[in-house]
């Protein structure tokens, strides 16, 4: 079946550096991908989306970049605060039905 | 603007109770959309009500489902409750629904406890 993953649970950064948070998913009809932050004891947040017919979109101090050959997107994050520190979750979709990846946590130490 | 509002936020049952979640999306969306939350399994889709139809269904048992009123508010019942059933229940709601058409806007779920 489809699949949106994540590539590694955690990433700790140090604040004032820049985080990339990877995202690779199985289906090549996906033509729509979120991403979602999720901050400890509340809901997932919108912080950007892309369509496959982009390959790179930017918002404020967060880049989604999307590599329709390898089926892979990335989120940047410029000079990471540590009001960054949280769950950060891929989701893409054919159309119909939004798969999400199992979340990155993201740790910004001092 | 009110944000999505999801009662009870949260509960503690035991086995073989049932269980109805209520979500109230924000004013003028008429989609809402469920998720399980769980430590192992992420985020998985359990349906999604767009004017008082189910138009998406994710894969749960029967024991799952919901229901949408008039007003676009929603309700998820969950019968014959099993231990993995505890979980934190999102419910998400969107302009014009589609899980491909724009960012869906969650709210704080309501955590599920059961024992």
């Amino acid at each position: 079946g489809e699949s949106v993953g994540l590539h590694l649970p955690t990433l700790s950064v140090q604040e004032g550096d820049n985080s990339i948070i990877n995202c690779a998913y199985s289906n090549s009809a996906s033509d729509y991908f979120i991403w979602y932050k999720q901050e400890s004891g509340k809901g997932p947040q919108f912080i950007i989306d892309i369509r496959s017919n982009m390959d790179k979109r930017q918002g404020q101090r967060v880049t989604v970049l999307l590599n329709k050959t390898v089926k892979h997107l990335s989120l940047q994050i410029a000079a990471t605060q540590p009001g960054d520190s949280a769950v950060y979750f891929c989701a893409g979709t054919n159309t119909d039905k939004l798969i999400f990846g199992t979340g990155t946590r993201l740790q910004v130490f001092p | 603007k009110a944000g999505v509002t999801q009662t009870p936020r949260y509960l503690i049952k035991t086995r073989g109770q049932q269980v109805t979640l209520s979500c109230s999306p924000i004013s003028g969306h008429r989609s809402v959309s469920w998720y399980q939350q769980t430590p192992g399994q992420g985020l998985q889709f359990l349906f999604e009500y767009f004017s008082e139809t189910q138009r998406n269904k994710g894969n749960f048992p029967g024991r799952f489902s919901g229901r949408q009123f008039s007003n676009s508010r929603s309700e998820m019942n969950v019968s014959t409750l099993e231990l993995g059933d505890s979980a934190l229940y999102l419910c998400a709601s969107s302009v014009s629904g589609g899980q491909g058409t724009g960012e869906l806007f969650f709210g704080e779920g309501s955590r599920l406890t059961v024992l």
